[in-house]
C-alpha cells in the first residue's frame, strides 16, 4: 500500500512565479491536510480538505494561496506570485474518514525555494 | 504562541543512555501523536495515545499520555545511533476537526 505521495520533492521558483504542489493520499483516504514547516519552527496547519470540499482553511494565508482536492486526481496547493518568505517545506497528510482526529500519515514533502 | 511545548529542544547523548522527552500544554487534547522526522523527509508516525494515563510501549520506546490529557512523554531506553532524529509531538483538540497542533520538536543525537 503506497504511502502519501507528493511531487515534486524539490521546486525552485523565481519571485513572482506560481508554485503548484501535488499530493496523492493513501488509498482509501479521503481526507487531506496541508502543513508548512519553516526553519526553526514546527509544522503549521494550513488547510483541511475532503473531496471537492474545503473543510478548514483557517491556517492558510488569505492572499496568493489556494488549495483544492478534486473528485478525480491529486490535491493541489497553489501559491501565486511567490515571495522569498514562501520558501519552506510543505507537507501533505491524509487519513481515512474513521481516523479524522486520531491519526494522519504524512508524505515526504515538497521543498520550495524561491530565488 | 505554541500550543504544545516540547523540551528539551536539543539532546545529545552517548549510546546506551536513557532519555525522556516532554510535551506539555495548558490545553486538553483528544489524542496525542509522536512522530519522528529525518532530514529531508516527512514525519513518520510512531504512536497515538488517546486515553488519559495511557502508556504504550514500542520496543525501547515508552509513550505516556497524562491523566488530564494535557501532556505526554517519550522515554527511550538504551538509546542507539539509529534513534537519532527530530521527535515531534502533535495533538488533536476536540474543538477543531482534522487539525494537528505540533510542538517544535526535540532534536536527538545519539553518539556511538
Amino acid at each position: 500500500n503506497a504511502g502519501v505521495m507528493q511531487n515534486p520533492r524539490h521546486l525552485v521558483r523565481r519571485r513572482g512565479q506560481e508554485a503548484r504542489l501535488r499530493c496523492s493520499p493513501m488509498k482509501g483516504h479521503s481526507h487531506v491536510y496541508w502543513y508548512r514547516q519553516l526553519p526553526e519552527e514546527g509544522l503549521k496547519f494550513m488547510v483541511y480538505l475532503q473531496k471537492e470540499n474545503i473543510i478548514d482553511e483557517s491556517g492558510m494565508p488569505k492572499e496568493r494561496f489556494s488549495a483544492e482536492f478534486p473528485k478525480e486526481g491529486p490535491s493541489i496547493l497553489r501559491i501565486q506570485q511567490v515571495v522569498r518568505g514562501d520558501s519552506a517545506a510543505y507537507f501533505c497528510a491524509s487519513s481515512p474518514p474513521s481516523m479524522v482526529n486520531t491519526e494522519a500519515f504524512f508524505g515526504q514533502g515538497t521543498r520550495l525555494t524561491v530565488v | 504562541t505554541q500550543l504544545l511545548e516540547q523540551s528539551p529542544q536539543f539532546l545529545s547523548i552517548q549510546e546506551g543512555e536513557n532519555l525522556t522527552v516532554y510535551c506539555n500544554s495548558s490545553s486538553v487534547f483528544s489524542s496525542l501523536q509522536w512522530y519522528r522526522q529525518e532530514p529531508g523527509e516527512g514525519p513518520v508516525l510512531l504512536v497515538t495515545v488517546v486515553t488519559g494515563g495511557e502508556v504504550k510501549k514500542l520496543k525501547r520506546l515508552t509513550f505516556q499520555f497524562g491523566d488530564a490529557r494535557k501532556d505526554s512523554s517519550l522515554h527511550i531506553t538504551a538509546a542507539q545511533p539509529g534513534d537519532t532524529g527530530l521527535y515531534l509531538c502533535a495533538g488533536y483538540r476536540g474543538s477543531t476537526l482534522g487539525r494537528l497542533y505540533f510542538g517544535r520538536g526535540t532534536q536527538l543525537t545519539v553518539w556511538p
